[in-house]
């Protein structure tokens, strides 16, 4: 499976937008780039996945590099509540290893109030 | 609240003892997972169902047992665990295999 590389840890300041780091340099045509995200004391939770294009929808963006080996996910505002260990993964959607997700150590983003 | 419900939230069992988790979800999906978290490791997969078939067992130790009797429900019979089996076990559910995965609470489970 193609490996991420994310930063153990970030802060941010509530209200302030957060870009959260994914590199991924030996990403594959056939993989997607998925992030999830896991609140304390709670399961992972789906954010948001792409491609070649970048995406947008109600919880937060992804900026994907146009050469695709390193992404970047963005809250534009952070709450409270986006604090969370947050994970990109790769998946070969198409293909058997793609049915799993392999999470790795994850970001732990802290906002500050 | 996902749609993903996991029961019982904390249990505490011996060695030798035989209880089961259980996972239901509420989304109409066709596959069903069953994950571990232990302590500062990464979640690890061990059970993939897909139209109440097992597709994935990712070396598993045979103490524990998956049952998915229809696509609703998911079970993990646990017998003769190991203090090193306490982790958090959480099921999860997709429309199909490469689709979003919804996550439940999870079960602590410590053996003692």
């Amino acid at each position: 499976d193609a490996k991420t590389t994310q930063p153990n840890s970030m802060e941010s300041n509530e209200e302030e937008p957060v870009h959260l780091p994914c590199n991924h340099s030996t990403i594959s045509g056939t993989d997607y780039i998925h992030w999830y995200r896991q609140l304390p004391s709670q399961g992972p939770e789906y954010v948001i996945h792409g491609l070649t294009s970048n995406v947008n929808n109600r919880m937060a963006s992804l900026a994907i590099a146009e050469d695709r080996k390193s992404s970047t996910l963005i809250l534009h505002r952070a709450t409270l509540r986006d604090a969370a260990v947050y994970y990109c993964i790769l998946r070969a959607l198409g293909e058997t290893s793609g049915s799993r997700l392999t999470f790795g150590e994850g970001t732990q983003l802290t906002v500050n109030p | 609240e996902t749609g993903v419900t996991q029961t019982p939230r904390h249990l505490v069992m011996g060695m030798t003892n035989k209880k089961s988790l259980k996972c239901e979800q509420h989304l109409g999906h066709n596959a069903m997972y069953w994950y571990k978290q232990s302590a500062k490791k990464p979640l690890e997969l061990m059970f993939v169902y897909s139209l109440e078939e097992r597709v994935e067992n990712n070396s598993v130790p045979s103490r524990f047992s998956p049952e998915c009797p229809n696509s609703s429900h998911l079970f993990l019979h646990l017998h003769t665990l190991q203090p090193e089996d306490s982790a958090l076990y959480l099921c999860a559910s997709s429309q199909g295999l490469y689709y979003e995965q919804y996550f439940g609470p999870g079960t602590r489970l410590t053996v003692t």
